[in-house]
């Protein structure tokens, strides 16, 4: 069964950074694209950013959305099977529910899992 | 970047009725459309890939049409554990949501 469970969350200050991470299990993790997805209170996904899976050769590929773009990094642990998001200069736009999805092949990023999302609250 | 425009915003309908959501893609994405179906308090959950292909699981009732810009997600005949709110998405390159479209019962 596959499973994706983050942590991290936490009420943040703006300017502040947070490390948000993924464990999954019921997968083999490192050939999979994974991405994280955020959704502002009572709006709608936006996409933050994803990384390709891996072939063997190239992989490990990052990608943003233009909303984060020089702020955010997403990293994948393969040995441990954990996606990470390390945010930084956090703002008040960025609180959201962040979910974990895992993509159904290694560079193609449409999702059939989720976790349950983290909550990141940013505020002074 | 492509963006996903979603109709109506609010959908009205009775149990047992036929709901019709339209997505529009600002530019040709193929058929690379993905629908998702959430609930409150839960993680979306893939309805449809490939504009037209049910995700494992999912109900006849539920089917998805359309290519290029234009694309439909069809519930024939809503059932109670399917008001929600219905996303779609374009994976041509990065993914990109629309803004969802909530159906409430009628």
């Amino acid at each position: 069964e596959v499973q994706l469970l983050e942590s991290g969350g936490s009420l943040v200050q703006p300017g502040g950074s947070l490390r948000l991470s993924c464990s999954a299990s019921g997968f083999t993790f490192s050939s999979y694209a994974m991405s994280w997805v955020r959704q502002a209170p009572g709006k709608g996904l936006e996409w933050v950013s994803g990384i390709s899976g891996s072939d063997g050769g190239n992989d490990g590929s990052t990608y943003y959305a233009d909303s984060v773009k020089g702020r955010f990094t997403i990293s994948r642990d393969n040995s441990k099977n954990t996606l990470y998001l390390q945010m930084n200069s956090l703002r008040a736009e960025d609180t959201a529910v962040y979910y974990c999805a895992k993509a159904v092949g290694r560079v193609t990023y449409y999702f059939d899992y989720w976790g349950q999302g983290t909550l990141v609250p940013v505020s002074s | 970047e492509r963006v996903m425009t979603q109709s109506p915003a609010t959908l009205s309908v009775s149990p047992g009725e036929r709901a019709t959501l339209s997505c529009r893609a600002s530019q040709g994405v193929g058929s690379n459309i993905a629908w998702y179906q959430q609930k409150p308090g839960q993680a979306p959950r893939l309805l449809i890939y490939s504009a037209s292909t049910r995700a494992t699981g999912i109900p006849a009732r539920f089917s998805g049409s359309g290519s290029g810009t234009e694309f439909t997600l069809t519930i024939s005949s809503l059932q109670s554990e399917d008001f929600a709110v219905y996303f779609c998405q374009h994976y041509n390159n990065w993914p990109s949501f629309g803004g969802g479209t909530k159906v409430e019962i009628k």
